[in-house]
Protein backbone atom coordinates (compact mmCIF):
# COMPACT_ATOMS: atom_id res chain seq x y z
CA UNK A 1 0.00 0.00 0.00
CA UNK A 2 1.03 3.42 -0.87
CA UNK A 3 2.35 5.37 1.99
CA UNK A 4 2.41 9.25 2.71
CA UNK A 5 5.37 9.57 5.54
CA UNK A 6 5.48 13.42 6.74
CA UNK A 7 7.63 14.50 9.25
CA UNK A 8 7.75 16.07 11.65
CA UNK A 9 4.34 15.49 13.58
CA UNK A 10 4.86 19.24 15.10
CA UNK A 11 7.49 21.84 15.74
CA UNK A 12 8.20 24.67 17.83
CA UNK A 13 10.61 27.42 16.02
CA UNK A 14 11.20 31.26 16.70
CA UNK A 15 10.15 34.10 14.01
CA UNK A 16 12.93 34.60 11.57
CA UNK A 17 13.83 30.79 11.95
CA UNK A 18 14.15 28.74 8.68
CA UNK A 19 11.63 25.84 9.09
CA UNK A 20 11.41 22.55 7.13
CA UNK A 21 8.73 19.83 6.84
CA UNK A 22 9.29 17.04 4.89
CA UNK A 23 7.30 14.14 3.11
CA UNK A 24 8.20 10.53 1.36
CA UNK A 25 6.66 9.19 -0.54
CA UNK A 26 6.33 5.37 -0.81
CA UNK A 27 6.56 4.99 -4.27
CA UNK A 28 6.88 7.56 -7.16
CA UNK A 29 4.88 10.10 -7.91
CA UNK A 30 6.57 12.03 -10.45
CA UNK A 31 6.27 16.32 -9.10
CA UNK A 32 2.41 15.56 -8.47
CA UNK A 33 2.80 16.63 -4.70
CA UNK A 34 1.55 19.49 -2.78
CA UNK A 35 1.26 21.44 0.25
CA UNK A 36 -1.45 23.33 1.80
CA UNK A 37 -1.71 25.03 4.98
CA UNK A 38 -4.62 25.27 7.61
CA UNK A 39 -4.68 27.65 10.48
CA UNK A 40 -6.83 27.22 13.43
CA UNK A 41 -10.22 27.17 12.06
CA UNK A 42 -10.29 27.89 9.00
CA UNK A 43 -10.24 26.50 5.57
CA UNK A 44 -6.86 24.40 3.92
CA UNK A 45 -5.44 26.64 1.20
CA UNK A 46 -3.29 25.54 -1.43
CA UNK A 47 0.55 27.00 -0.95
CA UNK A 48 2.26 24.63 -3.33
CA UNK A 49 1.62 22.76 -6.01
CA UNK A 50 4.06 20.55 -8.48
CA UNK A 51 6.29 19.94 -5.54
CA UNK A 52 7.68 23.91 -6.26
CA UNK A 53 5.14 25.66 -7.96
CA UNK A 54 4.44 28.73 -5.44
CA UNK A 55 0.18 29.41 -5.77
CA UNK A 56 -0.56 32.38 -6.48
CA UNK A 57 -0.44 34.78 -3.79
CA UNK A 58 1.53 32.80 -1.40
CA UNK A 59 4.16 34.45 0.24
CA UNK A 60 8.03 33.73 -1.27
CA UNK A 61 8.99 33.05 1.70
CA UNK A 62 7.45 29.60 1.05
CA UNK A 63 9.30 26.96 -1.07
CA UNK A 64 9.35 23.42 -2.28
CA UNK A 65 11.64 21.08 -3.71
CA UNK A 66 12.03 17.46 -4.47
CA UNK A 67 14.82 14.82 -4.56
CA UNK A 68 13.22 11.33 -6.16
CA UNK A 69 10.37 10.55 -3.58
CA UNK A 70 11.78 13.08 -0.78
CA UNK A 71 9.39 16.06 -0.57
CA UNK A 72 10.55 19.39 1.47
CA UNK A 73 8.52 22.40 2.55
CA UNK A 74 10.83 25.44 3.41
CA UNK A 75 9.55 28.60 5.21
CA UNK A 76 12.85 30.70 4.96
CA UNK A 77 12.27 33.48 7.80
CA UNK A 78 8.86 32.36 10.00
CA UNK A 79 7.02 34.93 10.46
CA UNK A 80 3.70 34.68 13.20
CA UNK A 81 0.74 34.63 10.55
CA UNK A 82 2.69 31.54 9.54
CA UNK A 83 1.77 29.51 13.06
CA UNK A 84 -0.58 26.68 11.32
CA UNK A 85 -0.60 23.09 10.25
CA UNK A 86 0.78 21.65 7.20
CA UNK A 87 0.11 18.86 5.10
CA UNK A 88 1.34 17.59 1.96
CA UNK A 89 -0.54 15.88 -0.52
CA UNK A 90 -0.11 13.48 -3.80
CA UNK A 91 -2.28 13.85 -6.78
CA UNK A 92 -0.77 11.29 -9.00
CA UNK A 93 -3.76 8.81 -8.79
CA UNK A 94 -6.26 8.19 -6.68
CA UNK A 95 -5.95 7.87 -3.63
CA UNK A 96 -4.62 11.41 -3.38
CA UNK A 97 -3.51 10.73 -0.14
CA UNK A 98 -2.08 13.53 2.49
CA UNK A 99 0.15 13.26 4.81
CA UNK A 100 -0.30 13.29 8.51
CA UNK A 101 0.54 17.17 9.48
CA UNK A 102 2.90 18.78 10.66
CA UNK A 103 2.16 21.49 13.41
CA UNK A 104 4.25 24.49 13.52
CA UNK A 105 3.88 26.50 16.75
CA UNK A 106 6.00 29.67 18.00
CA UNK A 107 8.73 29.60 20.63
CA UNK B 1 -14.30 34.59 -8.86
CA UNK B 2 -14.27 31.03 -8.44
CA UNK B 3 -16.41 29.64 -5.82
CA UNK B 4 -17.61 26.68 -3.82
CA UNK B 5 -20.52 26.99 -1.49
CA UNK B 6 -21.22 24.09 0.43
CA UNK B 7 -24.70 23.41 2.30
CA UNK B 8 -25.25 24.48 5.96
CA UNK B 9 -24.34 21.93 9.07
CA UNK B 10 -26.50 19.30 9.97
CA UNK B 11 -27.52 17.39 12.99
CA UNK B 12 -28.65 13.74 12.59
CA UNK B 13 -29.13 10.77 14.60
CA UNK B 14 -27.42 7.07 14.06
CA UNK B 15 -29.00 5.34 11.24
CA UNK B 16 -30.50 8.80 9.19
CA UNK B 17 -29.40 9.64 6.23
CA UNK B 18 -28.07 12.20 4.30
CA UNK B 19 -27.00 14.55 1.46
CA UNK B 20 -24.71 17.49 1.15
CA UNK B 21 -23.92 19.88 -1.39
CA UNK B 22 -21.31 22.05 -2.79
CA UNK B 23 -21.99 24.44 -5.57
CA UNK B 24 -19.32 25.76 -7.63
CA UNK B 25 -19.52 29.22 -9.98
CA UNK B 26 -17.37 31.08 -11.35
CA UNK B 27 -15.53 28.27 -13.41
CA UNK B 28 -16.61 25.82 -15.99
CA UNK B 29 -18.27 23.18 -13.90
CA UNK B 30 -18.07 20.24 -16.01
CA UNK B 31 -14.16 20.38 -17.16
CA UNK B 32 -12.58 20.17 -13.42
CA UNK B 33 -12.97 17.11 -10.96
CA UNK B 34 -14.30 17.94 -7.12
CA UNK B 35 -12.89 16.13 -4.53
CA UNK B 36 -13.98 16.15 -0.92
CA UNK B 37 -12.11 16.04 2.14
CA UNK B 38 -13.08 14.81 5.97
CA UNK B 39 -11.69 15.94 8.89
CA UNK B 40 -12.80 14.80 12.10
CA UNK B 41 -12.26 16.79 15.28
CA UNK B 42 -8.92 17.86 15.93
CA UNK B 43 -7.48 15.30 13.12
CA UNK B 44 -6.15 15.61 9.88
CA UNK B 45 -7.45 15.95 6.23
CA UNK B 46 -8.28 12.76 4.79
CA UNK B 47 -9.37 12.80 0.97
CA UNK B 48 -12.49 10.40 0.36
CA UNK B 49 -13.03 10.88 -3.09
CA UNK B 50 -13.94 12.83 -6.47
CA UNK B 51 -15.82 13.28 -9.24
CA UNK B 52 -15.38 14.43 -12.77
CA UNK B 53 -18.92 16.10 -13.09
CA UNK B 54 -18.69 16.25 -17.53
CA UNK B 55 -19.37 12.47 -17.00
CA UNK B 56 -19.64 11.45 -13.89
CA UNK B 57 -16.25 9.34 -13.43
CA UNK B 58 -15.88 8.92 -9.57
CA UNK B 59 -13.03 7.87 -7.88
CA UNK B 60 -13.01 6.91 -4.01
CA UNK B 61 -10.25 6.20 -1.43
CA UNK B 62 -10.31 2.67 -0.53
CA UNK B 63 -11.34 3.90 3.27
CA UNK B 64 -14.36 5.52 2.17
CA UNK B 65 -15.64 3.44 -0.92
CA UNK B 66 -19.04 1.93 -0.19
CA UNK B 67 -19.63 4.38 2.73
CA UNK B 68 -20.61 7.09 1.35
CA UNK B 69 -21.67 7.83 -2.71
CA UNK B 70 -19.90 11.27 -4.14
CA UNK B 71 -22.31 12.11 -7.24
CA UNK B 72 -22.88 15.66 -9.18
CA UNK B 73 -25.72 17.23 -11.17
CA UNK B 74 -23.79 19.17 -14.21
CA UNK B 75 -27.17 20.65 -14.57
CA UNK B 76 -27.04 23.25 -11.19
CA UNK B 77 -23.40 22.83 -11.35
CA UNK B 78 -23.42 21.08 -7.72
CA UNK B 79 -21.73 17.92 -6.66
CA UNK B 80 -22.97 16.23 -3.30
CA UNK B 81 -21.32 13.69 -0.65
CA UNK B 82 -24.24 11.17 0.72
CA UNK B 83 -24.48 8.62 3.65
CA UNK B 84 -27.30 6.50 3.44
CA UNK B 85 -27.17 5.24 6.98
CA UNK B 86 -24.79 7.26 9.44
CA UNK B 87 -22.50 6.93 12.39
CA UNK B 88 -21.25 8.80 15.02
CA UNK B 89 -17.99 8.50 14.00
CA UNK B 90 -19.04 10.00 10.93
CA UNK B 91 -18.96 13.68 12.86
CA UNK B 92 -16.97 15.85 10.76
CA UNK B 93 -16.47 18.75 8.80
CA UNK B 94 -16.54 17.62 5.31
CA UNK B 95 -14.83 19.53 2.88
CA UNK B 96 -15.41 19.93 -1.31
CA UNK B 97 -12.43 21.32 -2.94
CA UNK B 98 -11.65 22.13 -6.84
CA UNK B 99 -9.27 19.24 -7.83
CA UNK B 100 -6.68 19.32 -10.90
CA UNK B 101 -3.42 19.03 -12.19
CA UNK B 102 -2.09 21.87 -9.41
CA UNK B 103 -3.52 19.94 -6.70
CA UNK B 104 -7.05 21.07 -4.57
CA UNK B 105 -7.21 24.91 -5.72
CA UNK B 106 -10.27 25.92 -4.02
CA UNK B 107 -12.36 25.26 -1.51
CA UNK B 108 -15.86 25.41 0.09
CA UNK B 109 -16.13 26.66 3.42
CA UNK B 110 -16.97 23.37 4.75
CA UNK B 111 -20.14 21.82 5.94
CA UNK B 112 -19.85 20.31 9.45
CA UNK B 113 -22.19 16.94 10.29
CA UNK B 114 -22.86 16.17 13.69
CA UNK B 115 -24.09 12.65 14.17
CA UNK B 116 -25.47 12.21 17.89
CA UNK B 117 -28.58 10.37 19.97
Amino acid sequence: DFQMTQSPSSLSASVGDRVTITCRASQGISNYLAWYQQKPGKVPKLLIYGASTLQSGVPSRFSGSQSGTDFTLTISSLQPEDVATYYCQKYNSAPHTFGRGTKLELK
Amino acid sequence: EVQLVQSGAEVKEPGDSLKISCKGSGYTFTNNWIGWVRQMPGKGLEWMGIIYPGDSDTKYSPSFQGQVTISADKSISTAYLRWSSLKASDTAMYYCARSNLWGLDYWGQGTLVTVSS
